[in-house]
């Protein structure tokens, strides 16, 4: 079946220094790949998407970037906020006739002063 | 002003009781879902309707229902329930169901089942 691995539960950092979330994902289609933002007591919210094979895409300071061959979509920013502090979850819909989004574990993102 | 309410925000409920969670929608979305979200699970789907058809069910347990009295509406009625079940429940929407775009979330409904 299709799944998404998220490898760090916990990632803390001191603000100003570069991150880098890991995702990798398995599936027998043409995926569409997602990272969702969760600040605390909040919904969760679309950070970024791709579908296209090495190609960056970014957003609000992130970017990630699609690699196929390597099945991975790792988030990265070169410098974290403390308002980036939160769970970031890697999102995975196959390219197939259904929308059931599946996601990753998250990974809980820190940021301290 | 939230797009996606969901009703009611916290709840506590007895094993083996009944609740009905409330989700309406206000993007004007044809595609409706509802996720869960445990402190074991990441998010996991549950449900998801088109123009109130179910499409997908992820759910093996039946004491789990969606129901759709309107396009924009989606409740959830839980029966029978176990302290297992506490989680926040999550209802999502999207333009069209199958076109693999964003979803939007609602802010959850916690459920404390003891």
């Amino acid at each position: 079946g299709d799944s998404v691995t998220q490898t760090e539960g916990l990632v803390t950092l001191t603000k100003g220094l570069p991150v880098m979330l890991n995702c990798t994902y398995q599936t027998t289609y043409s995926p569409f790949l997602f990272w969702y933002v969760q600040h605390l007591n909040e919904a969760p919210k679309l950070l970024l998407k791709s579908s296209t094979d090495n190609k960056r895409t970014e957003h609000q300071g992130f970017y990630a970037t699609l690699h196929k061959s390597s099945s991975s979509f790792h988030l990265q920013k070169s410098s974290v906020q403390l308002s980036d502090s939160a769970l970031y979850f890697c999102a995975l819909s196959p390219s197939s006739n259904t929308n059931k989004v599946v996601f990753g574990t998250g990974t809980r993102l820190q940021v301290l002063p | 002003d939230p797009k996606i309410i969901q009703k009611p925000k916290y709840l506590v409920a007895v094993t083996g009781s009944e609740k009905i969670l409330i989700c309406e929608q206000y993007l004007g979305h044809n595609a409706m879902y509802w996720y869960r979200q445990s402190a074991k699970k990441p998010l996991e789907f549950m449900f998801s309707y088109s123009y109130q058809k179910l499409m997908d069910n992820q759910t093996a347990s039946s004491r789990f229902q969606p129901q759709s009295s309107k396009k924009n509406h989606l409740d959830l009625q839980i029966t029978a329930l176990k302290p297992d079940d506490s989680a926040t429940y999550f209802c999502a929407s999207s333009q069209d169901w199958g076109n693999t775009g964003q979803l939007y979330f609602g802010e959850g409904s916690k459920l404390t089942v003891l």
